[in-house]
């Protein structure tokens, strides 16, 4: 089991630019969340896919953010002309059933850096 | 909106210590609550969780209990080791609907001197 998969590890990207992360949840999973990190807001839901069909998006910003999951092995966060405000680290987790006491399993992240 | 508060934003102990950490929580309804565990360069890894009140979740020598009356799930630890310095968040499970994103405090970082 190798555990949830991030790539990259670290992004660095210009201004106004397309940063697209990806996560490679647990083999059997049917649910995926991603969450962003940082020191001053801590960590932040974002999105959450169940059976890949999108549940909940409350916590994107709606103009720049976006998700998808595809099939079952692979989602993406698509962030569309970057700001240095998107600097963050994404963290991807993935829960076996989704269910409000499931625990979830995280991968390392994906350091984002908007210069 | 639910929230969860962590007080301390950071600990410092020596080894054989015991530990505390605070936190409570406002929700609506009755949430699962949770404690993960994040060293550096990794995501945050599962501690433990508990669902009702008085139940009381435990790993690794760490402990909390629910406490639906003082709306709080404070984490504890007889004698720390320096190997237990990370950061410690507690989290709830937000119930609404079919929903079971996390909600987090802002984390408590702990430092345990040998």
């Amino acid at each position: 089991n190798a555990g949830v998969i991030q790539t990259p590890r670290h992004k660095v990207t210009g201004k106004g630019q397309e940063a697209t992360l990806w996560c490679e949840p647990i083999s059997g999973h049917s649910a995926v969340f991603w969450y962003r990190q940082t020191i001053v807001q801590g960590l932040e839901f974002l999105t959450y896919f169940r059976n890949q069909a999108p549940i909940d998006d409350s916590g994107m910003p709606k103009e720049r953010f976006s998700a998808q999951m595809p099939n079952q092995s692979h989602s993406t966060l698509k962030i569309q002309s970057t700001q240095p405000q998107d600097s963050a680290v994404y963290l991807c987790a993935s829960s076996l059933d989704g269910g409000n006491y499931a625990e979830q399993f995280f991968g390392p992240g994906t350091r984002l850096t908007v210069l | 909106g639910d929230s969860v508060t962590q007080t301390e934003g950071q600990v410092a102990l020596s080894e054989e210590d015991f530990l505390t950490i605070h936190c409570n929580y406002s929700a609506s309804g009755y949430p699962a609550l949770f404690w993960y565990v994040q060293y550096p360069g990794e995501g945050p890894q599962f501690l433990f969780r508990a669902s009702r009140d008085k139940e009381k979740g435990s790993s690794r020598g760490f402990e909390a209990t629910y406490n639906k009356e003082t709306t709080s799930f404070h984490l504890q630890k007889a004698s720390v080791q320096e190997s237990d310095s990370a950061v410690y968040y507690c989290a709830l499970g937000d119930l609404v609907g079919d929903n079971s994103k996390l909600i987090w405090g802002l984390g408590t970082s702990l430092v345990v001197n040998p």
